[in-house]
């Protein structure tokens, strides 16, 4: 049983540059959340999405944009890098259904801005 | 962004001894995870708790969900050197629990 998976692992933009990070859910998971953890920090939540839309959004401006796909899986678009969005992006997925607040962590992705 | 308070930052313990770390919040959650965090791994569930009082053990491991609704801790049992990480509280609510609420984080050194 597969979990949930991030690519790529690590990647260094420079500024201004966009980046797309790509997660695929747990198996039988729906829902998909994307995190921002900056180095020594708690995860900070950016957005969520089910059922291809966008749910509900953290206090992130509009250079973060997201998708979900037919099969759950997800992107996370960043525009206009700039040297604070280096961080660690975690993706997490859980079933809607079970709307527990049990989310599951991939590895994440590092992105660091130069 | 909202974080919760979580305490102590850091601990640095001898293998076997006891370790507590809670968590405040100045907003109420209807549900209280405690995750651990490896260097270069994502954050993975240890426990939830989803009852004002509710007490939870996993293993060596036990979490409380406070009364109030704005307080959680975690108790771990005869440290071993693997327990060493990040341990992360986080709280969840509201019409959406994806969006977690998340701690600073409690670093835990075992020393063997």
């Amino acid at each position: 049983d597969a979990g949930v998976t991030q690519s790529p692992t690590h990647l260094i933009k420079t500024r201004g540059q966009q980046v797309t990070l790509r997660c695929s859910p747990k198996s039988g998971h729906d829902t998909v959340s994307w995190y921002q953890q900056a180095l020594g920090q708690g995860p900070q939540f950016i957005f969520q999405y089910y059922e291809e839309e966008e749910r509900q959004r953290g206090n992130f401006p509009d250079r973060f944009s997201g998708h979900q796909f037919p099969n759950y899986s997800s992107e996370l678009n960043v525009n206009a890098l700039l040297l604070g969005d280096s961080a660690l992006y975690l993706c997490a997925s859980s079933l809607d259904l079970e709307n527990t607040g049990e989310l599951f962590f991939g590895e994440g992705s590092r992105l660091t801005v130069l | 962004g909202q974080q919760l308070n979580q305490s102590p930052q850091s601990m640095f313990i001898q293998e076997g001894e006891d370790v507590s770390m809670n968590c405040t919040s100045s907003s109420i959650f209807n549900t209280w995870l405690w995750y651990k965090q490896d260097p270069g791994e994502g954050p993975v569930l240890l426990i939830a708790l989803y009852k004002a009082g509710e007490l939870t053990s996993n293993g060596r491991l036990t979490a409380q969900f406070g009364i109030t609704r704005k307080d959680s801790f975690l108790n771990i049992s005869a440290s071993i050197p693997s327990d060493v990480g990040i341990y992360f509280c986080a709280g969840a609510g509201g019409t959406s629990y994806g969006k977690l609420t998340f701690g600073q984080g409690t670093i835990l050194t075992v020393h063997p």
